[in-house]
């Protein structure tokens, strides 16, 4: 069965310090590892889609890699606007839905 | 920049009775989804559809929900005979093919009492 697993569950961090969030997958056959943001009460906000091992993706603060088992979403000198539950969904070939990890819960104190 | 719109953003419904939550995707996409967020819980998928039917279900989409396209523009997902444990986040995405990305509305809360 296809599985995504995100840590940490929380992270909290002071504004201006860096660190990574890791996604674990075990996808049948991996077609795409997305990355969302979601807002409290918002829906997913697409960020990133990795396709193969190696690939790195940047998105102002953001930077999101890929490895065959996983993925990391790295933060750098984040601000508190940058707080917000991030999301790993992976999907397999041949399969249209996305398999969502439980989300890391970011803060970024100011 | 487009967006996928949901309506009502909440419905408080009896236990029993049928709801029917409404989506309007991104106007050039093809690929149209229904995902589900009980509280505290995973996203999940319930349903893809594409050209007029169903691409691909999960074990939770049973006999109980039905999803219809019944315009151009619309996407809807009706669940007959509510349960307590219907009660989640129901978002609709869309995508413009199926290894693109799904774009996400900002869901509707279903609350069942």
């Amino acid at each position: 069965e296809d599985q995504v697993t995100q840590s940490p569950e929380a992270l909290r961090l002071q504004e201006g310090e860096s660190s990574s969030l890791n996604c674990s997958y075990t996808v049948s056959g991996l077609r795409g590892l997305f990355w969302y943001r979601q807002d409290p009460g918002k829906g997913p906000e697409f960020l990133f889609t990795l396709y193969s091992a190696g690939e790195e993706k940047e998105k102002e603060r953001l930077k999101a890699t890929l490895t065959k088992k996983e993925s990391f979403l790295h933060i750098t000198a984040p601000k508190p606007e940058d707080s917000a539950t991030y999301l790993c969904a992976g999907q397999a070939q041949g399969a249209q839905k996305l398999v969502f990890g439980q989300g890391t819960r970011l803060t970024i104190n100011p | 920049e487009p967006e996928v719109t949901q309506t009502p953003s909440h419905q408080v419904t009896q236990m029993g009775q049928e709801v029917i939550l409404r989506c309007v995707p991104i106007s050039n996409h093809l690929y149209f989804y229904w995902y589900r967020q009980i509280l505290g819980q995973k996203v999940e998928f319930l349903v893809s559809f594409y050209n007029n039917e169903i691409s691909e279900k999960s074990e939770i989409f049973d006999d109980q929900f039905s999803v219809e396209r019944p315009d151009g523009s619309n996407f809807t997902l009706k669940i007959r005979s509510t349960k307590l444990e219907d009660s989640a986040m129901y978002f609709c995405a869309s995508s413009a093919g199926t290894a693109q990305p799904q774009h996400f509305g900002d869901g509707t809360r279903l609350s069942i009492l």
